[in-house]
């Protein structure tokens, strides 16, 4: 079975500082991850992904992520934050290419100025 | 690429009732999956279709569930004798597996209310 955890419910962070959303994931064999954002009334946006190759993932908004594969970990990352960055992020795991997702329960992002 | 659509956006239903949900995915994408979203939890996967085939179905699919994809293009989602605990969000989703860009894109989902 697989599984994805998000440890913090939410994490505030000022405008301009950087920002780091947590996940750690449980996968039999290689995990394909991802990462999506939803505001409010909208469905789920996708960021970026992990399949294979280098650790640091470069994806939308200026948003990163770094596979760590010794401690299980897809953390989200962005050098400076905004505060249109608010909203709900997601982590994702899947087995394969294309099967089903298993995603965390969310970590809301909330960004003063 | 016109984005993944579902119709209708807002369902309000009386317990026992039948509901259907519509779900177009972009076009060409040869895989469309059904995902359910309740407050405050991350989405849950429900089933999934290559073209028209039904290849997965969650535990979570019970027998008043069903969907289907009839010729491998848009998607229903029918749901009998709704429950209350069947309010959620049904997030319907679509990918074009074998090519790069194989990540699953979502529609704005429909908002199911049971009274």
């Amino acid at each position: 079975a697989q599984s994805v955890a998000q440890p913090e419910d939410q994490v505030n962070v000022a405008e301009g500082n950087p920002l780091t959303v947590k996940c750690t994931y449980s996968v039999s064999g290689n995990p394909y991850l991802f990462w999506y954002v939803q505001y409010p009334n909208r469905g789920l946006q996708f960021l970026l992904k992990y399949i294979t190759g280098d650790n640091l993932v470069k994806g939308s908004y200026g948003f990163e992520a770094e596979f760590n594969k010794s401690q299980t970990s897809f953390h989200l990352k962005k050098p400076s934050a905004l505060v249109s960055d608010s909203a709900l992020y997601f982590c994702a795991v899947s087995v394969n290419a294309g099967n089903m997702l298993t995603f965390g329960g969310g970590t809301r992002l909330m960004v003063k100025p | 690429d016109t984005g993944v659509s579902q119709n209708p956006r807002h369902k309000i239903t009386k317990r026992g009732q039948n509901v259907t949900f519509r779900c177009d995915p972009i076009s060409e994408h040869n895989r469309l999956y059904w995902y359910r979203q309740t407050l405050g939890q991350g989405p849950e996967f429900l089933t999934y279709f290559q073209n028209e085939a039904q290849l997965e179905k969650s535990r979570l699919l019970s027998d008043r569930f069903s969907a289907e994809r009839p010729k491998g293009s848009f998607s229903t989602l029918e749901i009998q004798r709704t429950e209350q605990g069947d309010s959620a969000m049904y997030l319907c989703a679509s990918s074009l597996v074998g090519t790069a860009r194989n990540e699953q894109f979502f529609g704005p989902g429909t908002r199911l209310t049971v009274l």
